[in-house]
């Protein structure tokens, strides 16, 4: 079966850097997406990330191992808008969709 | 650029009633629309792919005569909940690509509350 990994859910302070992992088994891959989810609203993209390596922009980074199955988003200098669900998403050999059940950020001042 | 606009933003309605949903791609062409439900604190969980021109593919466990979904052009498609019942009530996502294997880009969605 198909299956994508992430923690439930993480704490961090305003200011810092948290690592947000996702680990993944699909039929293919076609690449690995990152979305922020506020609460109550639509998910909105973030990155996107193909090949092997860290995605810069800006205080977010992604970096995709393709070999490990693993992925995981930055975040740097950490905002209280910050305060998310990060749900990271797969595109398997048929191009569709495979959704993580996301991580709640929970950011502290 | 990539603009999905979906409408309603919320709806309030009466049980056995139904409900359309509505959602657009504003400043692109989409072929493929997918629609979303989201209950509290679960992951997104795809309904439907919506196709211009063709019938709707629904997911495994999705009643296609309950949420009928129609793609009338490239700009365009619906989700209407027929008979709607309180389990119903949920947060539905419409998620277009302006472009084949491109990121997904959402509408703001649409809280229903059957009551």
């Amino acid at each position: 079966g198909q299956n994508i990994d992430q923690p439930t859910e993480m704490t961090a302070t305003e200011g810092a850097i948290v690592q947000i992992n996702c680990t993944y088994q699909t039929s293919g891959f076609n690449g690995l997406f990152w979305y922020q989810q506020h609460a109550g609203e639509a998910p909105t993209f973030l990155s996107y990330n193909v090949l092997d390596g860290l995605e810069e922009k800006g205080r977010f980074s992604s970096f995709l191992s393709r070999s490990k199955g693993y992925s995981y988003l930055l975040l740097k200098e950490l905002q209280m808008k910050d305060s998310a669900s990060y749900l990271c998403a797969v595109m398997d050999s048929n191009y569709q969709l495979i959704w993580g059940a996301g991580t709640k950020l929970i950011i502290k001042p | 650029g990539a603009v999905v606009s979906q409408h309603p933003s919320w709806v309030i309605c009466k049980s056995g009633t139904s409900v359309k949903i509505e959602c657009r791609s504003l400043d692109f062409q989409a072929t493929t629309m997918f629609w979303y439900r989201q209950f509290p604190k679960q992951s997104l969980m795809l309904m439907a792919t919506s196709n211009e021109g063709s019938k709707a593919t629904y997911e495994q466990g999705v009643e296609k005569d309950k949420f009928l979904i129609n793609h009338a052009s490239l700009t365009l498609s619906t989700l209407t909940v027929t008979s709607a019942h309180p389990e119903d009530s949920s947060f539905y996502i419409c998620s277009a690509q302006d472009r084949e294997h491109s990121p997904l880009h959402f509408g703001n969605g649409t809280r229903l509350t059957v009551t």
